[in-house]
């Protein structure tokens, strides 16, 4: 089945660490973007990528950094400069980008990070 | 004006009734809109695409007004299960230029379902 994958679900990261969250997707999607969302808020971009090996900050992108080696993958670290990060993280791809095509977007099942 | 606005409410709901909420979007050149739904702790799921003429699916009906720059949800004969946070959110397409691209997210109204 083809489908968007974060792992892991839950994560807890130490203060002065980096971590990394995963995001692959089978569904042949081109553009691929990470979210993040705080308790009763909405969801607020971070990084996203509309092509490999090229991605565009969002709105909140510091502390945080991407790459987009493969069109499968969108890794997202979370860097000791992010002062905040315990969130809910979100990854997303999205159908045709182009014209007015269906663009549905798909997302993973989320990455719950917490700091100790 | 911000980019995709909604009502965050709660909308507290009888059973059976009939809630309608909007969403507001500032660009005029937003080319796609939809509705997510949210359930707590969980990641959002596509409800339904909404289009220029009006689209209804079961007792969801969504309608897209390009004038006045809005779109709404209409949810008939209310059940329990509806209870969730519901997202406009308004894809401005690959070419529109300047800034984040893509998906705009409003933050949510969250509808709480009363037995």
């Amino acid at each position: 089945d083809g489908g968007i994958t974060q792992s892991p679900k839950y994560l807890f990261r130490k203060e002065g660490q980096n971590v990394t969250l995963s995001c692959e997707q089978n569904l042949n999607h081109d553009a691929m973007y990470w979210y993040r969302q705080d308790p009763g808020q909405g969801l607020r971009l971070i990084y996203y990528s509309q092509i490999v090996n090229d991605f565009q900050k969002g709105d909140i992108a510091e502390g945080y950094s991407v790459s987009r080696e493969k069109k499968e993958s969108f890794p997202l670290t979370v860097t000791s400069a992010q002062k905040n990060p315990t969130a809910f993280y979100l990854c997303a791809s999205i159908t045709n980008q182009g014209g007015s095509g269906n663009t549905e977007a798909f997302f993973g099942q989320g990455t719950r990070l917490t700091v100790v | 004006r911000k980019e995709v606005e909604q009502d965050p409410g709660p909308f507290n709901v009888p059973e059976g009734a009939t809630v309608a909420f909007n969403c507001t979007y500032s660009n005029s050149a937003s080319q796609s809109f939809f509705w997510y739904r949210q359930d707590c702790r969980k990641e959002p799921k596509l409800l339904m695409s909404v289009y220029s003429s009006g689209n209804e699916d079961g007792r969801f009906t969504a309608q897209l007004n390009r004038a006045s720059q809005y779109i709404s949800l209409l949810i008939r004969d209310s059940k329990l299960s509806d209870s969730a946070t519901y997202l406009c959110v308004v894809n401005r397409g690959f070419y529109s230029g300047g800034g984040a691209d893509g998906l705009t997210f409003g933050k949510g109204t969250h509808l709480i379902i009363q037995p």
